[in-house]
């Protein structure tokens, strides 16, 4: 059982263009952490939500936690090549320091 | 710093041999994580350590599959005996994790495993 599911799968567009990608789950977190990783190498955090409705953003990209903290999403603004990698959400449960990541978002950003 | 070390990066190993990956987290770091990434399955948690000591290992496979972690600078994952089934890249990442908070996962760069 997958407990976080993340929409697109696949997304391929071209350079300037925004986006949206979703990671949903019936169960609640107490936090949720998204990464990216870029071939034959490991995940990179990029941030970490814990507050229900918590928006964050770093440069081009905001990251929300759902409100019933659920759900999270990133917005990536006037994409850029270099933004090409498989993105993963990760929620964290109670006081439990284990991770469960989601199923990826393989993002490829055409020039 | 030089991040967390893995070794090997690649395995080819024929069905039925013993595969030992192994790992040297963060220097200061006090938790260790084993992930497997598979394309069917994604990223997946296989077990945990936390100062030392096994604390979950519910993501352990089956009885083929053992980890150690003998002082805080090392960790082993052996798969005795190896299947096809068990390609797969394996990640080793490190933290420090307090009562207060649990702090970012700092990954290995993964070993790439394929069983023939």
């Amino acid at each position: 059982t997958q407990l976080l599911e993340q929409s697109p799968q696949f997304l391929s567009i071209q350079e300037g263009e925004n986006l949206t990608v979703y990671c949903n789950s019936s169960s609640v977190f107490s936090s949720l952490q998204w990464y990216r990783q870029e071939p034959g190498e490991g995940p990179v955090l990029l941030v970490t939500v814990v507050t229900g409705g918590e928006v964050k953003k770093l440069k081009r990209l905001t990251f929300q936690f759902g409100d019933a903290r659920k759900d999270s999403s990133l917005h990536i603004t006037a994409a850029q090549p270099g933004d090409t990698g498989l993105y993963l959400c990760a929620g964290r449960r109670g006081g439990n320091e284990k991770l469960t990541f989601g199923t990826g978002t393989r993002l490829t950003i055409i020039p | 710093d030089a991040g967390v070390i893995q070794s090997p990066r690649h395995e080819v190993t024929e069905m039925g041999q013993e595969v030992t990956l192994r790992c040297k987290p963060i220097s200061g770091h006090n938790s260790l994580f084993w992930y497997r990434q598979t394309m069917m399955r994604g990223l997946e948690l296989l077990i945990y350590f936390n100062n030392n000591v096994p604390i979950d290992d519910s993501g352990m496979p089956e009885d083929r599959f053992s980890a150690k972690m003998p002082n805080a600078s090392f960790s082993t994952l052996k798969i005795q005996p190896s299947e096809p089934r068990d390609s797969a890249v394996y990640f080793c990442a490190s933290s420090y994790s307090d009562r207060s908070s649990y702090n970012e996962q700092f990954f290995g760069p993964g070993t790439r495993l394929t069983v023939l």
